[in-house]
């Protein structure tokens, strides 16, 4: 079956500009999960939905991160006034329940910020 | 604090060989792991997991050990083969009041590169 994807895989941005990164999460799974990967580093958790609702957003950097899940399925993780520091590989992935541990993981999207 | 680290950060095999990838943990209050592996420019890809009530968890062509007494975890990969070269990652997850919160922690992750 369809694993989770995630558009665009890759994105090159400028300074200062707004970026916005989707995931598609397999059909059913209610938890949906994104994290960031610096290179030669394991995945950073950045912030988790149970349904619409962001159960945990401790994870997030700052107040220019912000994510979405409207209906429950798709997810938008949207970063503000972008700073070279951003580039990174972000990852999403999701379970069937939060009570269900197994995350799958999407091909993730690869920012560069220049 | 919290953290997920491994011994080594790269592991070289031949073809045929076992291959064991270690990972040290610190949070004596995580109660699940997870072994994970990456290939160049691909998302993690589950492998296997084990539960704190558990010290062993057989998969196909690997195993997952558990000590919690040293708070140490390691994968265990059978007749390793070209295709298992990528990079492993150990995770935890810290299940709070019976409830997982789903919220892995990641180590640095171990390159694994097996010889024809």
């Amino acid at each position: 079956g369809a694993g989770v994807s995630q558009t665009p895989s890759n994105k090159v941005t400028e300074k200062g500009k707004y970026v916005e990164l989707r995931c598609d999460p397999i059909s059913g799974h209610t938890a949906l999960y994104w994290y960031r990967q610096s290179l030669g580093q394991g995945p950073e958790f950045l912030i988790y939905f149970q349904g619409t609702g962001a159960a945990d957003d401790s994870g997030l950097p700052n107040d220019r991160f912000f994510a979405v899940r409207p209906e429950g399925s798709v997810s938008t993780l949207k970063i503000q006034r972008t700073e070279r520091g951003d580039s990174a590989v972000y990852l999403c992935a999701s379970s069937p329940t939060t009570f269900s541990d197994t995350q799958y993981f999407g091909p993730g999207t690869r920012l560069t910020v220049l | 604090g919290e953290s997920v680290g491994l011994h080594l950060p790269t592991l070289s095999v031949q073809e045929g060989d076992n291959s064991i990838i270690n990972c040290a943990y610190s949070n004596s209050a995580s109660d699940y792991f997870i072994w994970y592996k990456q290939e160049s420019g691909k998302g993690p890809q589950f492998i296997i997991d084990i539960r704190s009530n558990m010290d062993k968890r057989q998969g196909q062509r690997v195993t997952v050990l558990l000590n919690k007494t040293v708070k140490h975890l390691s994968l265990q990969i059978a007749a390793t083969q070209p295709g298992d070269s990528a990079v492993y990652f150990c995770a935890e997850n810290i299940d709070a009041g019976g409830t997982s919160y789903g919220k892995l922690t990641f180590g640095q992750g171990t390159i694994l590169t097996v010889h024809p």
